[in-house]
């Protein structure tokens, strides 16, 4: 089974410059997540999809973030204008969407970002 | 607000030795505190998972001990080899969704 795949896995741009990741979930996954991980801290939620639709954005900063997915596979994250804050691992993740409790998700291995 | 504190923040232990790291909650409504291990360069992968109304679980090496009167529950690794070097996040789920809140992870270092 092929795993989440994600794009750039690198990638160094100066501030205020726009960055777009790239990810495709594993094939059936009804659920997409987009997760910011800032050097030594936990992954953070910035937004979920289940299909096309948004589940839950309250934590992306709407004024600078923005994300799709337009035929409910993959999916698009967008920063513009890049803040030096915004260095960070950018994950993405997919599940089933079973409703189950103890449904399990599977991380890519991130776009790294580091805005100068 | 952090709302899984997780401690330490980082760990090094000896080959066979237990290291033990601990997490907190406060929000009642957490209904899966799964652990996930992340190698550098790699996302988190699911390592083990526990329900709020069982006091332990183990799979292989390592074990889940939650306390949920406490609100605490913590990862014990037995008998650690390097292999297990690696960060450490505890998370909770929401009852009713699928997001998890991560804690801020523990840097394991297991020395031979």
């Amino acid at each position: 089974e092929a795993g989440v795949a994600q794009s750039p896995r690198y990638k160094i741009i100066e501030k205020r410059q726009s960055v777009a990741f790239w990810c495709n979930p594993i094939s059936g996954h009804a659920t997409l997540y987009w997760y910011q991980q800032i050097l030594g801290q936990g992954p953070k939620l910035l937004i979920q999809f289940q299909n096309n639709g948004v589940v839950d954005d309250s934590q992306l900063p709407k004024d600078r973030f923005s994300a799709e997915r337009l035929k409910g596979v993959d999916s698009t994250l967008k920063i513009q204008p890049a803040k030096l804050e915004d260095s960070a691992v950018y994950l993405c993740a997919s599940s089933k969407s079973s409703g189950a409790t103890n449904e399990k998700l599977f991380f890519g291995s991130g776009t790294q970002l580091s805005v100068l | 607000q952090q709302q899984v504190k997780q401690s330490p923040q980082s760990l090094i232990v000896q080959k066979g030795g237990i290291p033990i790291i601990n997490c907190a909650y406060e929000n009642t409504a957490f209904d899966y505190f799964p652990w996930y291990q992340q190698f550098p360069g790699k996302g988190p992968a699911l390592l083990i998972a526990i329900r709020p109304d069982v006091s332990e679980k183990k799979e292989g090496r390592f074990t889940i001990s939650f306390n949920k009167s406490a609100k605490q529950f913590s990862l014990h690794i037995m008998d650690s080899q390097p292999g297990d070097s690696a960060t450490y996040f505890c998370a909770a789920k929401y009852q009713g969704a699928q997001k998890l809140v991560f804690g801020q992870g523990t840097r394991l270092t297991i020395n031979p």
